[in-house]
């Protein structure tokens, strides 16, 4: 079954409206998460480097204004596209390391399809 | 030049016959290599992760590791329909554990 939860799957909204999305790990503690984007037929951008308790670390490019990430909990990380533009409209998933070692795979979430009209 | 570079695709192979998918990378100090399956539509999902140079068998699946030539393959014997998809290898460089992707190569297997 799933080890890493994300909802919603598919959200389609106004531009100009934010959208929330969560990534929960099911059973196991998550202290970093990563939030990639997709475009079609293209690979895995990441965005941000989501850290339980503190600010996050985003990526050269990301503005951190636009999208918010919190990490309240050790299983729980958000990410909000506030005042969303059609140029969002993207394929976002979330990721998280099983074990404590950074280094190990990750699992992906299943992604949430978001289009902005 | 990027940093994690795949065969650009797509691969086309027969039902029954072997798929090799070749990467390579750029950072030296890289620590652990993966290899995803994305269908579609869908998130990626693991299919093989090696640490140490040689091969890794699972099932149908073998990763190969080269650290002197920068170097990760996956091979997949016995090909199946099934098995159509984009792979996309992965290398984490220690440390803050952010994986790099490449851009992912297309498989179809033909049945």
């Amino acid at each position: 079954g799933a080890v890493v939860s994300q909802h919603p799957s598919r959200v389609i909204c106004k531009s100009g409206t934010s959208v929330k999305i969560e990534c929960r790990s099911l059973d196991f503690q998550a202290t970093t998460m990563f939030w990639y984007r997709q475009f079609p037929k293209k690979s895995l951008m990441l965005m941000a480097t989501s850290n339980e308790g503190s600010k996050a670390t985003y990526e050269q490019g990301v503005e951190k204004d636009k999208f918010l990430i919190n990490h309240a909990s050790l299983t729980l990380s958000t990410l909000t596209v506030t005042s969303a533009h059609p140029e969002d409209s993207s394929f976002y998933i979330c990721s998280a390391p099983r074990t404590g070692d950074p280094n190990s795979p990750l699992h992906f979430g299943n992604g949430t399809r978001l289009t902005v009209t | 030049q990027k940093e994690v570079e795949q065969n650009s695709g797509p691969l086309s192979v027969p039902e029954g016959a072997i798929a090799s998918l070749n990467c390579t990378y750029s950072d030296r100090g890289s620590q652990s290599f993966f290899w995803y399956r994305q269908y579609s539509g869908k998130s990626p999902e693991l299919i093989m992760f090696i640490y140490s140079n040689g091969d890794k068998e699972d099932g149908r699946f073998t990763a190969q590791l080269n650290k002197a030539s920068q170097y990760v393959s996956l091979l997949i014997r016995d090909s199946q329909p099934s098995d159509s998809a984009t792979y996309l290898c992965a290398v984490n460089g220690g440390g803050a554990g952010k994986s790099t992707f490449g851009d992912g190569t297309t498989l179809t297997v033909k049945p």
